[in-house]
């Protein structure tokens, strides 16, 4: 158990529709991370908040977006939903907010669109 | 933009052999991290390098950082079926930004 909580666990929805993902990160992190992982993908970066600052930003469609509340926990939208968006999403969590720290995998929420 | 290639895509061993999976980037990094994300699971960090050249190893797992920090590479000696998975590294550079590769996935029969 890494400490870092997502929900939910599995989403399924229409395309077109909207979802809402959450992360909480593991006690004392300050930076959370956001990402996608397809079956033909590997891991894509989406985007990276640190003390609810957006501080990087990867291949993030325009249809997503996402914040950190000053709780720290952090929310992933994505509207819009067209079949391709279904995948496995990883929240991460790192204690800075540089390149350099290691960083601790939720469990993921599995989307699929139908 | 930075780009991090891993191969192979897909490795399949005796249970006993090695195993090696090679990472490189199009650009000079920083530091480079490896992952391992069992089937199923979620990315476990597993050890991150820094210096040009630099060697760890954790066990039966050596990790390696190229000279000219571009590229690096994990081997694991006499692979046992608990180290199925598949194996990422991620680099940044200075993007800021920690570039994952597309993984190698690793089965071990016993």
């Amino acid at each position: 158990d890494s400490g870092v909580t997502q929900t939910p666990k599995h989403l399924i929805t229409a395309t077109g529709q909207r979802v809402t993902l959450r992360c909480s990160p593991r006690s004392g992190d300050l930076s959370v991370y956001w990402y996608q992982q397809s079956l033909d993908q590997g891991l894509q970066f989406l985007i990276q908040y640190y003390n609810g600052e957006e501080r990087a930003k990867g291949n993030i469609l325009e249809r997503f977006s996402a914040q950190q509340f000053p709780d720290l926990h952090s929310e992933l939208n994505l509207s819009s939903l067209e079949l391709g968006d279904s995948a496995l999403y990883f929240c991460a969590s790192s204690t800075g907010g540089g390149h350099n720290y290691e960083q601790y995998f939720g469990p993921g929420t599995r989307l699929t669109v139908t | 933009g930075q780009q991090v290639m891993q191969i192979p895509q897909y490795q399949h061993v005796q249970e006993g052999e090695d195993f090696t999976t090679y990472c490189n980037s199009s650009t000079t990094l920083s530091n480079i991290q490896w992952y391992k994300q069992r089937p199923g699971g979620h990315p476990v960090f597993l050890i991150q390098l820094v210096k040009s050249g630099e060697v760890k190893k954790q066990k039966r797992l050596t990790f390696q950082f190229g000279e000219a920090k571009k590229n690096s590479s994990l081997h694991i000696t006499a692979t046992q079926t608990t180290d199925v998975g598949t194996y990422f590294c991620a680099g940044s550079s200075n993007t800021g930004k920690l570039i994952f590769g597309q993984g190698t996935t690793l089965q071990v029969k016993p």
